[in-house]
Parts: structure tokens; C-alpha cells; sequence
């Protein structure tokens, strides 16, 4: 089993809609979380960390829930730039927060 | 700030080659990260340098690579000899506490 597994994709959406990525992990351990944003032929860029309580940022917001292990991330009304390879990644304690990430969802809005 | 650098963009070279990828971190970052990144999946981590220190190689083919961080700034991976499944994108990223900031990476292209 993967450490840190997400949904499938591509994700192909028309501008405007709302899309909801999950993704789910298996090491308790687990104790910071992010969503990093990869352009195609690009790096790795941070989109957002996701608190506990939740946390929103414009048309962003994501989720965590400790008990599932799971991650979500929501985009509301996306737009043609939101078209990117959305990554989820999980910090490790107890192996000196060591980034694990998933293999990463592509998102395709189109006009 | 200065992002991470990193060089060459690119390199092509034929299997059982010797390559070297360099990257030299933001300033005043203790914390040095090289990522393999193949095609299709998310960034695997190869090594974390804490200064100049070995804090994570668990995931490093040692028999071919090895990655170096004499002063704790700069680093150099190597390859020696490439194999054919070493083709993908070498991320170096760098990170003082959170979050990661990923280099422009090298594309490697073993034929």
C-alpha cells in the first residue's frame, strides 16, 4: 500500500465548476499536511498546508481529518489556471519531517 | 529572495554513462532535499542533507548514486553508471522549517 495515495485523475471540468480532490494516508505518523501545485514541466510549488480545523484560501479549501487519514481539497468555481497536477504530502515526525508525497492528481479546466 | 538553483535544465547520455546534477539551496537554508520525479508520479525523496549531515538516504540506490554536501551549502548528486529506468526529473529543494522550495530540477534522458 502506498504511503500517501490519491484520487486517480485526469480531472477534465468545464471553467466555473467545482472540483474535490482526496487523498488518503496510511502512516500515523503523520503530522503536517500540504497541497503542492506542479505546472507541467515545472516544480513543485506550495498551493496551501491543511490544518485540522480546516482552512480556506479564496476559491481553495481543505480538509483534514486525522481519524480517516484522509485530505481533501476543494476548488470553487475553477478557471482555465487552475489546470495543474495537484499533489498531496504528508510530513512525517518521527522520521525527522520527512516529506512524503502522492503520486498527484491532474486537474484539466476547459473553456 | 534567490530561489533554489540548479544545473544543468537538461542532460541526455547513453546507459552506463557517469552524470552529476549540482544545486546550490536558498541562503540560510539547513535543510537540503534531492527528489527523483519520473514521469506520471509524484517525487520520491533520493536523500535530506541537514547542513552537511545525512539525515535521510533510506531511498538512495547507493550502488549507483551518491550525493555529497562538503560545506553545507551546495550539493552534487551522481549517477554512475545510468540505467535506463534513471530517466526523470532530479529535484533539488531546500526549506528552513516548512515548506519546501523546489529547484527549476534536471532532466535527465538515459538512451
Amino acid at each position: 500500500r502506498k504511503e500517501v495515495e490519491q484520487d486517480p485523475g485526469p480531472f477534465n471540468v468545464p471553467e466555473g465548476a467545482t472540483v474535490a480532490f482526496n487523498c488518503t494516508y496510511s502512516n500515523s505518523a503523520s503530522q503536517s499536511f500540504f497541497w503542492y501545485r506542479q505546472d507541467c514541466r515545472k516544480e513543485p510549488k506550495l498551493l496551501m498546508s491543511v490544518y485540522s480545523s480546516g482552512n480556506e484560501d479564496g476559491r481553495f479549501t481543505a480538509q483534514l481529518n486525522r481519524a480517516s487519514q484522509y485530505i481533501s481539497l476543494l476548488i470553487r468555481d475553477s478557471k482555465l489556471s487552475d489546470s495543474a497536477t495537484y499533489l498531496c504530502v504528508v510530513s512525517l515526525y518521527n522520521q525527522g519531517g520527512k516529506l512524503i508525497f502522492g503520486q498527484g492528481t491532474e486537474l484539466s479546466v476547459k473553456p | 529572495e534567490a530561489g533554489v538553483a540548479q544545473s544543468p535544465r537538461y542532460k541526455i547520455i547513453e546507459k552506463r554513462q557517469s552524470v552529476a546534477f549540482w544545486c546550490n539551496p536558498i541562503s540560510g537554508h539547513a535543510t537540503l532535499y534531492w527528489y527523483q520525479q519520473i514521469l506520471g508520479q509524484g517525487p520520491k525523496l533520493l536523500i535530506q542533507f541537514q547542513n552537511n549531515g545525512v539525515v535521510d538516504d533510506s531511498q538512495l540506490p547507493k550502488d549507483r548514486f551518491s550525493a555529497e554536501r562538503l560545506k553545507g551549502v551546495d550539493s552534487t548528486l551522481k549517477i554512475q553508471p545510468a540505467k535506463l529506468e534513471d530517466s526523470a526529473v532530479y529535484l533539488c529543494a531546500s526549506s528552513f522549517d516548512s515548506p519546501l522550495h523546489f529547484g527549476n530540477g534536471t532532466r535527465l534522458t538515459v538512451t
